[in-house]
């Protein structure tokens, strides 16, 4: 089993439309972060959210920390096909010594 | 440019061999990841060192080791290699091994 579960798996959507991805535990989390990979790149930092019920938005994407931190979401706004890849969750839970990564949602954007 | 290096980018070898693949992290980050990721899989975390000292393990064979030297850069030696060991391996770096960590761009393993 993965301490972070990510939900949808696969999406794929029509440029326009908007999506959320969620990220959740069992387990508290001091923060967590959002990665986006392209294809035989490796994982880009979005953003880091840190304090329960944060809320943080980088243009069309919105990332909110849950008030328990243990769950994250993202939100795209308006996906366009420039969106499309892996998007993973990751973080350090409270009483681990590890810094996991959810199981990632594949998103497919088309034109 | 996440300011993590990985060499080299690519690299075929034939089945029984060694290979050592090499990850020079963000200056200032003490803490170093290594990651394996098989075509169209997630993350397998394999193995995580702070200042030298080893500080997690993941699902690493015993095939495969690593380290940390002091000048904080870090090698992933992988042995008697097979088909299946085909991949990407990522390095990443953290200030602490409890923050976000910063990837390099990978080095394609290719088993043949």
């Amino acid at each position: 089993t993965q301490l972070l579960e990510q939900s949808p798996q696969f999406l794929s959507i029509q440029e326009g439309e908007n999506l959320t991805v969620y990220c959740n535990s069992s387990s508290v989390f001091s923060s967590l972060q959002w990665y986006r990979q392209e294809p035989g790149e490796g994982p880009v930092l979005l953003v880091t959210v840190v304090t329960g019920g944060e809320v943080k938005k980088l243009k069309r994407l919105t990332f909110q920390f849950g008030d328990a931190r243990k769950d994250s979401s993202l939100h795209i706004t308006a996906a366009q096909p420039g969106d499309t890849g892996l998007y993973l969750c990751a973080g350090t839970a409270y009483n681990f010594n590890k810094f996991y990564f959810g199981s990632g949602t594949k998103l497919n954007v088309k034109p | 440019d996440s300011g993590v290096t990985q060499t080299p980018k690519h690299l075929i070898t034939a089945t029984g061999q060694r290979v050592t693949l090499r990850c020079s992290p963000r200056s200032g980050d003490l803490s170093v990841y290594w990651y394996q990721q098989s075509l169209d899989q997630g993350l397998q975390f394999l193995i995580q060192y702070y200042n030298g000292e080893e500080r997690a393990k993941g699902n690493i064979l015993e095939r495969f080791s690593a380290q940390q030297f002091p000048d904080l850069h870090s090698e992933l030696n992988l042995s008697s290699l097979e088909l299946g060991d085909s991949a990407l391996y990522f390095c990443a770096s953290s200030t602490t091994g409890e923050t976000e960590a910063f990837f390099g761009q990978g080095t394609r393993l290719t088993v043949v």
